[in-house]
Parts: C-alpha cells; structure tokens; sequence
C-alpha cells in the first residue's frame, strides 16, 4: 500500500497568515492526489483533485501543488472558517486508496 | 442538489452483523461508482471500500482489514449502496460515510454525514 505522510501533524496560525502543509508519498503517484478540509463532527469537504485543480466553490485562497511523491496545500490568508483539520489522499493505486494522518490548523 | 443520507449504524457486540445503508439523491446513482470511508474515535479517515457502476462490471474492491468480512453492494433502482458488516470487530468501531466518487476516479466529490457503528460487549 501507498503511505502518505503529512506534516506537521499540527501547527497553530493566525488569522490572515499564510499556510503551507505538505504531503509525501511512499512512492510515485503522479497527480492522483486530493486534499479534504475536515471540521469537528462534520464530513469531509473535497478541496482540490489531481493535485491541482480547484473543486467547484472552493475559494481561490486554497491552492495545491506537486507531482510524484511531494505535494503541498497553501492557504494564502487564513480565515477563521479554515480552522480544522486537512487531509491528503492519493488514488494512484488501489486497494487502498490511502489518506495521510491528517492536519491540525489550529487557532494562534 | 447532491445528497447522500448513510443509517443504520448502532451499537453491536463483537462478531455481530450490522449492515449499513445510503440513499442518494440529486444526481444519476448508476453512473457512480460509490465508495465507504471510515474513521475510528478521534482518528484520521479509512477507505473501506467501494463499488463500480454496472457499466464497468459493479464490481468490487475492499481494503486489507475488512476483506472477507465487509460486503458492499448497490441497487441503482433504488438510489441505495449498502455495507454489509459481518463477523465485527472492536476496532470496527468508527463513524462511517458513504461517498460519491467523481467519475471513475478514486476520489469521493459528496460525503454523507456519517452513522457511528460501536462493537462492544
């Protein structure tokens, strides 16, 4: 299986601030990656596919980047509804499809 | 508008069966391939499983830790996948969620809102 590892598995920001968490795979998985925001007692929200590629009604503030085994999700100017938890998926190879560990945005 | 509703979850003693249900809505069920995504108390997500629309086979693909044991299948005519759950264990335990996957790809573009299932005695 395909280990995705992310990192930090939390970090504490301000609103306004810029965010970057990254995301590495175990092996080359091109572009099959997708990134999830993640608030306490909800599901999971798609954020961004093949890497890149914006889901419809996400705000432009989000932004992903990467191909093969490193890959990144910026927030540009962190605003107080993006405070949760974001996670990492590749879809390259299956079974399984395989999630990082997840990470924490946390209020400063 | 996109909807996916999971139920049946509850509280099972170990090696029970329990099987779990998601009724869709808002989009052409059949085309879908459907997915089911689990995570543990205060853990990171799991794939379990899913199933492919009947134009590519409605087959099916299940992670390691519930083959064998976990059934997923679908009725298109009714806009309902399901999760068989059998012979469960503690570490089962988990809020489940039904999710679309976007085309034949391997990511989930719609999440239900989830159904705790508790294995415990």
């Amino acid at each position: 299986a395909i280990r995705m590892t992310q990192s930090p598995s939390s970090l504490s920001a301000s609103t306004g601030d810029r965010v970057t968490i990254t995301c590495r795979a175990s092996q080359g998985i091109s572009s099959y990656l997708a990134w999830y925001q993640q608030k306490p007692g909800k599901a999971p929200k798609l954020l961004i596919y093949a890497a890149s590629t914006l889901q419809s009604g996400v705000p432009s503030r989000f932004s992903g980047s990467g191909s093969g085994t490193d890959f990144t999700l910026t927030i540009s100017c962190l605003q107080s509804e993006d405070f949760a938890t974001y996670y990492c998926q590749q879809y390259y190879s299956y079974p399984p499809w395989t999630f990082g560990q997840g990470t924490k945005v946390e209020i400063k | 508008e996109v909807q996916l509703v999971e139920s049946g979850g509850g509280l099972v003693q170990p090696g029970r069966s329990l099987r779990l249900s998601c009724t869709a809505s808002g989009f052409t069920f059949g085309d879908y391939a459907m997915s089911w995504v689990r995570q543990a108390p205060g853990k990171g997500l799991e794939w379990v499983g899913f199933i492919r629309s009947k134009a590519y086979g409605g087959t099916t693909e299940y992670a390691a830790s519930v083959k064998g044991r976990f059934t997923i299948s679908r009725d298109d005519s009714k806009s309902i996948a399901y999760l068989q759950m059998n012979s469960l264990k503690t570490e089962d335990t988990a809020v489940y969620y039904c999710t679309r996957n976007r085309g034949v790809m391997g990511y989930f573009d719609y999440w239900g809102q989830g159904t705790l299932v508790t294995v415990s005695s």
